[in-house]
């Protein structure tokens, strides 16, 4: 069974401030991608990492996929309120396994205006 | 816009009262997953429809069952609710196996055991 562990599981900080969260298994992915929830909603697609060393932007959030495909980050520059939600990494296995995303754990951010 | 909608979006029902849970899609996606969510936590497999086939995840509760009649709609069907099955069931539809292009959820429905 692959396994994701998020962290931190919970991120409470100032608007303006700069955050990461982790993502890492001991498992290889053929790709990993990144949703935000908010509450009462379902999970939306951030961004898909599929090469390892891969960084991917997308405005004020930076993504990077680890060198073995094994971890992944979500960087967020100058947090704004309404980036507050749920983050969420999956991983999809790769090789003869059908594309079933492995959840993590979820990071739960709220940033203070 | 293509999506997937999900039916109602709230649901109240009595404990051990079968409820249906209902999912529609406009993407044509061939493949059509159930998730279980509680409390702010990752979203839990319950099982999966790839075209007509049916997956059954190992830990899915036998009152769990599911149907898919056309390539549009799926259902969730509890058949005796417990308490323990309040939570956010999402419906999420992807092409085929492969993940790159992620999967498409919907709003969701919050079921509540009264």
């Amino acid at each position: 069974t692959q396994l994701l562990e998020q962290s931190p599981q919970f991120l409470s900080i100032q608007e303006g401030e700069n955050l990461t969260v982790y993502c890492n298994s001991s498992s290889v992915f053929s790709s990993l991608q990144w949703y935000r929830q908010e509450p009462g909603e379902g999970p939306v697609l951030l961004v898909t990492v599929v090469t390892g060393g891969e960084v991917k932007k997308l405005k004020r959030l930076t993504f990077q996929f680890g060198d073995a495909r094994k971890d992944s980050s979500l960087h967020i520059t100058a947090a704004q309120p309404g980036d507050t939600g749920l983050y969420l990494c999956a991983g999809a296995a790769g090789g003869t396994s059908y594309g079933k995303l492995t959840f993590g754990q979820g990071t739960i951010l709220t940033v203070h205006p | 816009d293509a999506m997937v909608i999900q039916n109602p979006r709230y649901q109240v029902t009595q404990f051990g009262k079968p409820v249906t849970l209902s999912c529609s899609q406009t993407l044509n996606h061939n493949v059509m997953y159930w998730y279980q969510q509680k409390s702010s936590q990752a979203p839990k497999l319950l099982f999966h429809y790839y075209d007509k086939d049916f997956n059954n995840e190992a830990d899915t509760p036998d009152n769990f069952q599911s149907r898919r009649p056309n390539t549009s709609f799926c259902f969730l069907d509890i058949r005796s609710p417990g308490l323990g099955d309040a939570a956010m069931y999402l419906c999420a539809t992807s092409r085929g196996y492969s993940s790159l292009g992620g999967y498409t959820f919907g709003s969701g429905t919050r079921l509540t055991v009264v």
